[in-house]
């Protein structure tokens, strides 16, 4: 069964650190991995995918990367801003198992920007 | 348009009440999901449609009712639910594509059973 753990589960920063996001799975045998936004009571906001046969995805201050066969992916944000406060959430599409074609997420990494 | 649209916003049901939760999508996909997520956990699978017809039931209890009338429509219907059942459900939404699957979600509708 998959398992997807994130870490830490809460990051408080300075407005303009960079900092990073962990996230590890325990099966290796995914089609993508997909990194969410969530902020309080409010739906999710998909902010990069990374297809299984990719190393990284960019967009904006965001930098994701996937080592597929060691089962990791971080997500790297630049120049934090109080904006970015939210709860961030990694998630794998599964390729195998009893999970197939199901979306496995970690419980998430509680991020505040203070100014 | 990458939007997923979900109706009511807020829902408050007694235990006895008939209630229904409507999502709609747009951009052509045929796959549609519905997630539960209680306070500070991630989202949980409920119910997942392809090409209008249930592919994946979570052993879900009786009392939510899918439905998928159309390719842009899903509906969860609501019946006899107990206050364990208010959460936050989010309507979710994908190509049937093993190079994609990218999901789409709604803002979702809070629910609270009284």
């Amino acid at each position: 069964k998959q398992e997807v753990t994130q870490i830490p589960a809460a990051l408080s920063v300075p407005e303009g650190e960079n900092l990073v996001l962990n996230c590890s799975f325990t099966d290796s045998a995914i089609y993508n991995l997909q990194w969410f936004r969530q902020d309080p009571g409010k739906g999710l906001t998909s902010l990069l995918l990374i297809q299984s046969s990719q190393r990284e995805q960019t967009s904006g201050r965001l930098n994701a990367s996937l080592d597929k066969s060691s089962g990791r992916s971080t997500l790297y944000i630049a120049a934090s801003q109080p904006g970015d406060s939210a709860t961030y959430l990694c998630a794998v599409l599964n390729a195998g198992g009893t999970s197939y074609g199901k979306l496995t997420f970690g419980q998430g990494t509680i991020l505040t920007v203070h100014p | 348009d990458t939007e997923v649209t979900q109706t009511p916003k807020h829902l408050v049901m007694g235990m006895t009440n008939k209630k229904s939760l409507k999502c709609e999508q747009h951009m052509g996909h045929r796959a549609m999901y519905w997630y539960k997520q209680k306070a500070k956990k991630p989202p949980e699978l409920m119910f997942v449609y392809s090409y209008e017809k249930l592919s994946i039931n979570e052993s879900v209890p009786s009392r939510f009712s899918p439905e998928c009338p159309n390719s842009s429509l899903l509906n969860l219907h609501l019946h006899a639910l107990q206050p364990e059942d208010s959460a936050l459900y989010l309507c979710a939404s994908s190509q049937v594509s093993q190079s994609s699957y990218e999901q789409y979600f709604g803002p979702g509708t809070r629910l609270t059973v009284t």
